[in-house]
């Protein structure tokens, strides 16, 4: 049973740059699902950021695209997430999920647990 | 992209009564491309539907799914305790994937 986890800092500063890391386990990332990221903000609903295949092909929601990098460390079965110039509209809980499915778009499942990002001086 | 509304923003039930949650589509969805999710205070989300009427594993019979189009229907036939959550409606038709603004459903 494929479970995921989310890491990174908590807390980055305004301007700067979010890094996050899906570490995926009871799985391989190179089978053949797309693996994506979500984010939530506080008391609002969710928005879909992007998606990797384990070739390295990626998608990106086009009203984040410009600012959005997702990459594949298959020798460490995980895939991470990098979110530059942010601003406190950027702090969210940001989850990592699996399309259920080996093709995109798709319906997602499993979903990690979450991680809170907060964007503050 | 398609922007899905979610109706009623809020819905308050008892625990037994039947609860209809709509979800409508700026355009139609290809192949009945939806899903459904609910979602408890501070967990992830958890996939109830998909191709607008399948259950996913796991989930009870109560929950059920419909539509086609632009216009689909969750609907929960009798409400357990437990089934007080946010429900969050995501179309895969066309990209960029979207969601709903969800439903509350809460306890009358």
């Amino acid at each position: 049973q494929v479970q995921l986890q989310e890491s990174g800092p908590g807390l980055v500063k305004p301007s700067g740059t979010l890094s996050l890391t899906c570490a995926v386990s009871g799985g391989s990332i190179s089978s053949s699902n797309w693996w994506s990221w979500v984010r939530q903000p506080p008391g609002k609903g969710l928005e879909w950021i992007g998606e990797i295949y384990h070739s390295g092909s990626t998608n990106y929601n086009p009203s984040l695209k410009s600012r959005v990098t997702i990459s594949v460390d298959k020798s460490k079965n995980q895939f991470s997430l990098k979110l530059s110039s942010v601003t406190a509209a950027d702090t969210a809980v940001y989850y990592c999920a699996r399309l259920a499915v080996p093709v995109t778009p798709n319906w997602f499942d499993p979903w990690g647990q979450g991680t809170l990002v907060t964007v503050s001086s | 992209e398609i922007v899905l509304t979610q109706s009623p923003a809020t819905l308050s039930l008892s625990p037994g009564e039947r609860a209809t949650l709509s979800c409508g589509a700026s355009q139609s969805v290809s192949s009945s491309y939806l899903a459904w999710y609910q979602q408890k205070p501070g967990l992830a989300p958890r996939l109830l539907i998909y191709d607008a009427s399948s259950r996913a594993t796991g989930i009870p019979d109560r929950f059920s799914g419909s539509g086609s189009g632009t216009d689909f229907t969750l609907t929960i036939s009798r409400l357990e305790p437990e089934d007080f959550a946010v429900y969050y409606c995501q179309q895969y038709g066309s990209s960029p994937i979207t969601f709903g603004q969800g439903t509350r459903l809460e306890i009358k």
